[in-house]
């Protein structure tokens, strides 16, 4: 009964591709985020979605799309994937945007 | 930008008490401190938080300096499964917008040795 899952764990693709990172939480949160860990592993916030508005964009370019069907969802669409996106992505939800987060377990993205 | 300052690593024996210090001499009034660990290709794990009281909870106690400028994180009895790196980080609570984000800085390494 895992509380935040991601899909997939692992993906690797081509430079120039789209793909699409699926995020679930079943805690009843109301907002959920998008971290970024690169190969140094510095752990920066890229958006939150609080009840499916957008609070935080943290300049990141417009190939990524965040979509947030609903509350206990957040997806992750990148466009012409860059060498420099390779990292690991995590998901995260709280209840209330300044309380505790909670995280999933990441996905691993490859870019060749 | 990160507003706490740690020790880039530790070492503690297992079973033995582990101290994670943590400098915060810029944080405001209304500014939390958060705990948060991960271990080695995991995603964050939050261990706990306070505003300026003492704090405990199964994992660990949240010790806060009265002029809350440092604070320590103690694992009371550390086990090879407490090794990960461990962030300090300050944020506001109880209002929506960046002033609440998480900033994670570098954190401290522990390992934890038999």
């Amino acid at each position: 009964d895992t509380a935040v899952s991601q899909t997939p764990k692992y993906l690797v693709t081509q430079m120039g591709n789209d793909k699409s990172i699926k995020c679930e939480q079943n805690l009843g949160h109301d907002t959920m985020y998008w971290y970024k860990q690169d190969s140094k592993k510095f752990l920066k916030i890229m958006f939150s979605y609080n009840n499916k508005e957008l609070i935080i964009n943290e300049t990141v370019p417009n190939r990524f799309s965040p979509k947030s069907p609903d509350k206990a969802h957040l997806n992750l669409h990148i466009n012409s994937l860059e060498l420099g996106d390779s990292a690991v992505y995590f998901c995260a939800s709280s209840q209330g945007h300044a309380e505790t987060q909670y995280f999933g377990p990441g996905t691993r993205l490859l870019v060749l | 930008d990160a507003k706490t300052t740690q020790p880039p690593s530790m070492d503690c024996a297992e079973g033995r008490a582990a101290n994670l210090p943590c400098n915060h001499s810029t944080i405001s009034g209304n500014e939390y401190v958060y705990w948060y660990r991960q271990i080695h290709s995991q995603g964050p794990q939050y261990i706990i938080h306070g505003l300026k009281n003492n704090e405990t909870n199964e994992m660990a106690s949240l010790i806060i300096t009265e002029d809350r400028k440092s604070s320590t994180l103690i694992l009371p009895h550390a086990t090879l499964r407490d090794t990960a790196v461990y962030y300090c980080i300050v944020r506001v609570a109880g209002f929506t917008g960046t002033a609440s984000k998480l900033t994670f800085g570098t954190g401290t390494r522990l390992q934890v040795t038999l």
